[in-house]
């Protein structure tokens, strides 16, 4: 089944405690993203990548790193968690050809 | 940067009336434009996306939109409202060049009365 896989689903952590939330797909696309949602602000794009070892910054990327070693995927870390980035964090996939984003379940993470 | 403006957080209508959701967006070149939708607890799931081709887009789920080069807007309808359709619903564009960057409205709320 084609699908984009988060884990963990749901997070709770304290602030500084450096932490990574993983994001996998097996549609063998090149470009990933990452979003974080917020009530009353729509989904945000963090980061994305268009392919191994490339990625760019979206609209909010402070506090946060991408790496992308593999295609498959592309991890959001977090090297010292802030309270306000408690939100749903939500992964991205898509062919480069394509125009439509394939998303996962997302993650719920509350920083404490 | 793109911006999108969805008009209404949230929107109640009965069972069986018709559906709108208001979307607009900056760019004076048209964009891709696309609408998703998340059920409770869930991720964002593709409803339809303008990407050139006909004005009037059909969806999945009975919904539809109308691109508008005029107005700049991408409004979601549907002719009759079901139960099942209560749910969050995101408009969102991406640049036609790049394709890359996405930008999403503060979506809308859709509640349906029985």
């Amino acid at each position: 089944e084609a699908q984009v896989t988060q884990n963990p689903r749901y997070l709770i952590t304290v602030t500084g405690k450096k932490l990574t939330v993983t994001c996998s797909q097996n549609m063998n696309h090149e470009y990933m993203s990452w979003y974080r949602q917020d009530p009353g602000l729509g989904l945000r794009q963090i980061y994305y990548s268009m392919n191994v070892e490339v990625t760019d910054k979206g609209d909010v990327p402070e506090g946060y790193k991408v790496s992308r070693k593999e295609k498959r995927n592309f991890p959001l870390i977090l090297e010292s968690p802030s309270p306000n980035q408690t939100s749903l964090y939500f992964c991205a996939s898509k062919g480069l050809a394509q125009d439509t984003q394939y998303f996962g379940p997302g993650t719920r993470l509350t920083v404490l | 940067a793109q911006s999108v403006t969805q008009l209404g957080s949230h929107v109640s209508v009965s069972e069986g009336a018709l559906v709108l959701l208001r979307c607009n967006y900056s760019s004076s070149v048209p964009p891709y434009l696309f609408w998703y939708v998340q059920y409770p607890n869930q991720g964002l799931q593709l409803l339809l996306k303008y990407t050139s081709a006909a004005t009037l887009v059909k969806g999945i789920n009975g919904f539809e939109a109308e691109f508008k080069k005029s107005e700049t807007s991408f409004h979601l309808t549907k002719p009759s409202a079901h139960m099942s359709d209560a749910a969050e619903y995101f408009c969102a564009v991406s640049d036609r060049d790049t394709g890359n960057q996405f930008y999403f409205g503060t979506g809308t709320s859709l509640t349906v009365i029985p």
